[in-house]
């Protein structure tokens, strides 16, 4: 079955802290790969997204993530944490074939901690 | 630049009666979808629209019923709300079907 992993429910760091959000997917077929961030009481606003060129994909405020095939995975990081990250971070798959699914993982909420 | 409008932003139904949350969006995209957010859940998709007078299931279509007579807009109608029903409802548009999505800010509906 196609599904994907958002591997801890809450993460907290302290500010100028590195931020690891992770995710794994499991897919027969090649997929297009999202991370969305949603802010409280507003929509998604796309982070990044990997659709089978540069392996390593930088987003925007700083984020990126690196497509690991081996690992299925495909991991948001941040190098240092400002209280404006505080959010939910979404992993969404999208699998590029007949059925075309998109898949949500259920959301990483971000704490920073002052 | 509007993006993806949604309305009402929130509202609060009685069991049983019946409403559409409008959705448009004025960059000229094909597919639009609707999802609800429920807590622990992610977001799970309704319906959604490949094009106008193109409409398909997704996920969780019980109880919803979506039409496209126009590019711009992509309503969600609630035939008889249910308390089940309540959620956080997202509409998105995307410029092509593997694209990435645009969401609205979403309407908050509670059914009681």
């Amino acid at each position: 079955a196609q599904s994907v992993t958002q591997l801890d429910s809450h993460v907290s760091v302290s500010e100028g802290t590195p931020v690891l959000l992770r995710c794994n997917y499991s897919s027969s077929y090649s997929p297009s790969l999202f991370w969305y961030v949603q802010h409280p009481n507003k929509g998604l606003q796309l982070l990044l997204k990997y659709t089978s060129a540069a392996t390593l994909v930088k987003g925007i405020n700083g984020f990126e993530a690196e497509f690991k095939k081996s690992e299925t995975s495909f991991h948001l990081t941040k190098p240092s944490a400002h209280m404006s990250d505080a959010a939910e971070y979404f992993c969404v798959v999208r699998l590029m074939n007949r059925d075309d699914k998109i898949i949500f993982g259920k959301g990483t909420r971000l704490h920073i901690l002052p | 630049n509007a993006g993806v409008t949604q309305t009402p932003k929130f509202q609060v139904l009685k069991t049983g009666q019946s409403m559409t949350l409008q959705c448009a969006q004025d960059m000229n995209h094909e597919y639009m979808s609707w999802y609800r957010q429920d807590p622990g859940m992610g977001l799970r998709l309704i319906h959604y629209s490949v094009g106008a007078g193109i409409t398909d299931q997704g996920e969780v279509p019980n109880g919803y019923n979506v039409s496209r007579s126009t590019t711009e807009d992509f309503p969600l109608r609630l035939l008889s709300a249910a308390p089940s029903q309540t959620s956080v409802y997202f509409c998105a548009s995307n410029p092509s079907r593997y694209t990435e999505a645009f969401f609205g800010q979403g309407t908050r509906l509670t059914v009681v």
